[in-house]
């Protein structure tokens, strides 16, 4: 067990819905990171947050938007879904700002877009 | 070009048997070099980590980064079928704000059979 809480595992939705993933990280880790995960592109960085601040952004769609709340849970809104949406959502979390690669990650949340 | 390149597999080996997986690279920029382990509906979880050029050696586990040819390279040598999963290899350069950014490999899924 990382310690990473992600819910819900699974979430089955139609086109053009918006869903939210909801990541708690490790006690004490004021790092948090979403990543998509999918068959054909594997895992991909999405976005990073540091101490409710945003710091880091990678392949994330504008449809999509993140926030982390000052208690540092993580939120990961997804919005006009398609069907290539449909990926495993994992976040991860790290103590630091700048960790060079020890993240913890959590379960993940599948998404099913139909 | 991909920044980096891993073998999909799948790659199936007897127990006992040593394995071999590697990682390509093209970023020079990448300074911090990872294995990570993802058993099926789980999420990753760090196995190895280096920053130089050279070996590092971990139980069963050796890590092998070659910064001249960019390529690395994890050993499993005998292998047991608990080691059946897939294996992620990870780099990390420095992002914006501080933060540094992982890149993965799409991972090589690896079946070991008894």
């Amino acid at each position: 067990d990382s310690g990473v809480t992600q819910t819900p595992k699974h979430l089955i939705t139609a086109t053009g819905q918006r869903v939210t993933l909801r990541c708690s990280p490790r006690s004490g880790d004021l790092s948090v990171y979403w990543y998509q995960q999918s068959l054909d592109q594997g895992l991909q960085f999405l976005i990073q947050y540091y101490n409710g601040e945003e710091r880091a952004k990678g392949n994330i769609l504008e449809r999509f938007s993140a926030q982390q709340f000052p208690d540092l849970h993580s939120e990961l809104n997804l919005s006009s879904l398609e069907l290539g949406d449909s990926a495993l959502y994992f976040c991860a979390s790290s103590p630091r700002l700048a960790d060079t690669g020890e993240l913890f990650f959590g379960e993940g949340s599948r998404l099913t877009v139909l | 070009q991909k920044e980096v390149e891993q073998d999909p597999g799948p790659l199936s080996v007897p127990e006992g048997a040593i394995v071999s997986l590697n990682c390509t690279y093209s970023n020079s920029a990448f300074q911090y070099f990872m294995w990570y382990r993802q058993y099926s509906r789980k999420g990753p979880e760090l196995l190895m980590y280096t920053y130089s050029s050279g070996n590092k050696e971990d139980g069963r586990f050796t890590a092998q980064v070659d910064k001249s040819s960019k390529y690395i390279s994890l050993f499993i040598r005998d292998s047991q079928p608990s080691d059946s999963a897939t294996y992620l290899c990870a780099m990390s350069s420095v992002g914006g704000a501080g933060s540094y950014q992982l890149t993965f490999g799409k991972g090589t899924k690896l079946s070991v059979i008894p």
